[in-house]
């Protein structure tokens, strides 16, 4: 059964630090894996995707990585600003099945 | 470009009611999901499809029924109203081939008292 932990669930910085998102998953068979921004009380918004022969994605200041080997990815925001304050969600796409599973995201705030 | 669209946006129900949640999307997709999404939780799967007439069981689909008879459309459906489906409902749909990608409705926020 594919698992996926975001940590940390939350974080709170001061705004033009870089930071660090991570994501890891228990099962290595994935097509993709998604980044989603979820706004209080919105929907979600996708970010980046990285295809399973990727090893990263950059928009703009994002830039997402992957390891599939060992079953991680990591979401870099540069220069983070309060509009960056957002729930992110870290899912991948599972081969069998053709499924979608997502981690319980990591609340971030970032202080003017 | 409406993407993916969902009906009602909120909505409150008394237990043992039942009501349908719409989603429409048309981008000609034929994978479609159903998600509900409690505070401070991820998204749990509760029903997809793989196209018109084909639908099959996520991790947590007791409670609900699903239908696609279009391409379009993927209604889904609660028949008895219980407080533990006060959630948040989203409806996807996914891009063909390997290279997939998701796409997201606005949601729709359930109450049931």
């Amino acid at each position: 059964k594919q698992e996926v932990t975001q940590i940390p669930a939350a974080l709170s910085v001061p705004e033009g630090e870089n930071l660090v998102l991570n994501c890891s998953f228990t099962d290595s068979a994935i097509y993709n894996l998604q980044w989603f921004r979820q706004d209080p009380g919105k929907g979600l918004t996708s970010l980046l995707l990285i295809q399973s022969s990727q090893r990263e994605q950059t928009s703009g200041r994002l830039n997402a990585s992957l390891d599939k080997s060992s079953g991680r990815s990591t979401l870099y925001i540069a220069a983070s600003q309060p509009g960056d304050s957002a729930t992110y969600l870290c899912a991948v796409w599972r081969r069998q099945g053709g499924k979608l599973i997502f981690g319980q995201g990591t609340e971030l705030s970032v202080k003017p | 470009n409406a993407g993916v669209t969902q009906t009602p946006k909120f909505r409150i129900l008394k237990i043992g009611q039942s009501m349908t949640l719409q989603c429409t999307q048309d981008m000609n997709h034929n994978y479609m999901y159903w998600y509900r999404q409690d505070p401070g939780m991820g998204l749990k799967l509760i029903y997809y499809s793989v196209g018109a007439g084909i639908t099959d069981k996520g991790e947590v689909p007791n409670g609900y029924n699903v239908s696609r008879s279009t391409t379009e459309d993927f209604p889904l459906r609660l028949e008895l109203a219980a407080p533990s489906q006060t959630s948040v409902y989203f409806c996807a749909s996914r891009t063909p081939g390997l290279n997939t990608e998701a796409f997201f409705g606005q949601g729709t926020r359930l109450t049931v008292v």
